[in-house]
Formats: C-alpha cells, structure tokens, sequence
C-alpha cells in the first residue's frame, strides 16, 4: 500500500535546537496532517493544512503545505524536553470516505 | 475526557483464539476507522465505515473483521489471532469533509 516518505526517519537534538522535518509523495493531496506520539498513546493532531502553498503556525511549530501539493513540511523552533516523541504527517485526499495515508513516522529524541 | 475509547488496552492471546477490539465514539463523527501500527511502517488501514451501517475494506484487510454497531461504536474482530497480528491497534473517528480524524490510546495485543 502507499506510504508517504517521512524524513529523516530519527533525529537526535539538544534542547532549544530547532527541527525540521518533511514528507514528499508522488501523489497530490487535498490536506496534509501533522500528528505527535506519545508513548503510549495515540496520535495527536498538531497542524492540519488544507491549501497548496498554506503556512500555519501553532506555537512553536510551523507546517507548510507544498505548492505542488506533493509535500510538506514541519518544523518546531527551540525545542524543550516536551517535544519528544514520534511525528507522523499524513495526507488525505477528498474522495470517499477520505482515507489517510501516513509517512513512517520521525523520532525525535532531546539531549538536555 | 470526550473522545475515542479503545478497550481493551492491553491483551495477549494465542494462536488461533478470537479477540474482538471496541472502540466507541462520543463526538458524533460519521466515519470511523482501524489501523495497525508496526515498528518502522507509521499506520496503515485495517477497515473503515463511512457511515453508520456501511464497513469498507482497507490496506491491510486480511484475518479482521469489523462490525459497525450504531454510530457510537466500531469493532474490529480478530476470527483465529495469528502472531503476525501482533501490534498496536488504533480506532479513528472523523466528522464530515475534510475534517481531521481524532484516535484512541490504542490496544497493544500479543500474540503468542
């Protein structure tokens, strides 16, 4: 099945560094999803982006929905211990019952 | 807290049991889902039921089925557990468009 390529797939940081983090496909999307894991939880949405080009903000975090509509990108600025965990993005696209495809998922681990 | 109820949270079963996962919704979404998620492979669709009374299959069908009770409520059905079904299973609901999909905690099942 398909998956969106997620990069890189782990990344190991200090605390109040800033991340960057991405995921392309060879398929156009309508919305382009940021989601945070927890251990032991579930994912949670960070940052949903609905139009081609779109920059939206959510704190310390900032997600850009390509304008080719093929990728996407988030960041986080001046990372805290709170940030780790593993960041999915994930696409939808507007038709039936509007199935998500996720990447592999980012590890972020924070050194403090 | 509202949102998606996933139980059991744990369970560890033998080869060739039955197990049925619950996952109930208390946000009135429409669509409903399950995924599987594996080391390295992010989440990938089991099933999915647009609307009540409808179930559809997803990436990785085989082995499981579901049952969508009412709107509430979306169980998936493991008929004969195989160890290659050892994972962690996350139930999703979604309300209409292009609205995102909230998950559960998930249930971590063990197959023996």
């Amino acid at each position: 099945g398909q998956q969106l390529n997620q990069s890189p797939q782990s990344m190991f940081i200090q605390e109040g560094e800033d991340v960057s983090m991405n995921c392309t496909s060879s398929s156009i999307f309508n919305t382009w999803l940021w989601y945070k894991q927890d251990p032991g939880e579930g994912p949670v949405l960070l940052i949903a982006l609905y139009k081609a080009g779109e920059l939206t903000s959510n704190g310390r975090l900032t997600a850009q929905f390509g304008i080719t509509r093929k990728d996407s990108f988030l960041n986080i600025s001046a990372s805290i211990p709170s940030d780790v965990g593993i960041y999915f993005c994930a696409g939808l696209r507007i038709q039936g019952a509007q199935k998500l495809v996720f990447g592999q998922g980012t590890r972020l681990t924070i050194n403090p | 807290n509202a949102g998606v109820t996933q139980t059991p949270k744990f369970q560890v079963l033998k080869t060739g049991q039955s197990m049925t996962l619950q996952c109930a919704q208390d946000m009135n979404h429409n669509s409903m889902y399950w995924y599987r998620q594996d080391p390295g492979m992010g989440l990938r669709l089991i099933y999915y039921s647009a609307s009540e009374g409808t179930t559809d299959k997803g990436e990785v069908p085989n082995g499981y089925n579901v049952s969508r009770l009412n709107k509430r409520e979306f169980s998936l059905r493991l008929e004969s557990a195989a160890p290659s079904q050892t994972s962690v299973y996350f139930c999703a609901s979604r309300v209409v468009g292009d609205q995102p999909q909230h998950f559960g905690d998930g249930t971590r099942l063990s197959i023996l």
